[in-house]
């Protein structure tokens, strides 16, 4: 079964500094591995995704993320933050093959500070 | 455009009542799927169906029914069993052979 963990409910960074939200994960077979961005309510936005290759992946509005197997980790970061960057961020994993469904983290809000 | 679209946006439900959250897609999608989003706890699953006619419970289907008698189309009813209802409500779509989940807007319901 795949479960994933989001470390810190609240994050906030000043404009202009890096942003880092972190994301592990725990499946027993390789995994799919998601962000999703949530603007006050509104629907999930995808902003990246892992299947195969690569393991450094880029995403919209200048997000990336890193798919790290031997930390089962999927950090995403963002090298200056920007005002319009405040949302609330999901990570999701499914089972690479035939899975029906996403296991989502319990997010975490991003706040910028001016 | 193709999309998912999500009716009403805002919902009223009086005690007792049943209400009906309308979800539509245009994307082709097989797949569909209800979550339940409550502040601090993520998506949870309600319900998600992979082809017309067919569905499966997910992990809170208590107090909530839904059909698939369209592919384009999977409403949500949200019974007087479900005794906590307020919550906002997303529906999303997937397409065959591919993981990625499409979202629509959300329909927020609320108890008066």
């Amino acid at each position: 079964a795949q479960s994933v963990t989001q470390l810190g409910s609240h994050v906030s960074v000043s404009e202009g500094a890096l942003v880092l939200l972190r994301c592990n994960y725990s499946s027993s077979v390789p995994p799919y591995l998601f962000w999703y961005v949530q603007y006050p309510n509104q629907g999930l936005q995808l902003l990246l995704k892992y299947t195969t290759g690569a393991t450094l992946v880029k995403g919209i509005n200048g997000f990336e993320a890193e798919f790290k197997k031997s930390e089962t980790s999927f950090h995403l970061t963002k090298p200056s933050a920007h005002m319009s960057d405040a949302a609330e961020y999901f990570c999701a994993v499914s089972a690479a093959r035939g899975a029906q469904k996403l296991v989502f983290g319990q997010g975490t809000r991003l706040t910028i500070n001016p | 455009d193709g999309g998912i679209t999500q009716s009403p946006k805002y919902l009223f439900r009086k005690e007792g009542q049943n209400v009906t959250l309308s979800c539509e897609q245009n994307l082709n999608h097989d797949a569909m799927y209800w979550y339940r989003q409550d502040p601090g706890q993520g998506l949870r699953l309600i319900y998600y169906s992979q082809i017309v006619n067919d569905f499966q419970k997910g992990d809170i289907a208590e107090g909530y029914s839904v059909s698939r008698e369209k592919k384009e189309s999977f409403p949500l009813t949200v019974t007087s069993a479900q005794k906590n209802p307020t919550a906002f409500y997303l529906c999303a779509s997937r397409g065959s052979w591919v993981e990625t989940q499409y979202f629509g807007p959300g329909t927020r319901l609320l108890v008066l």
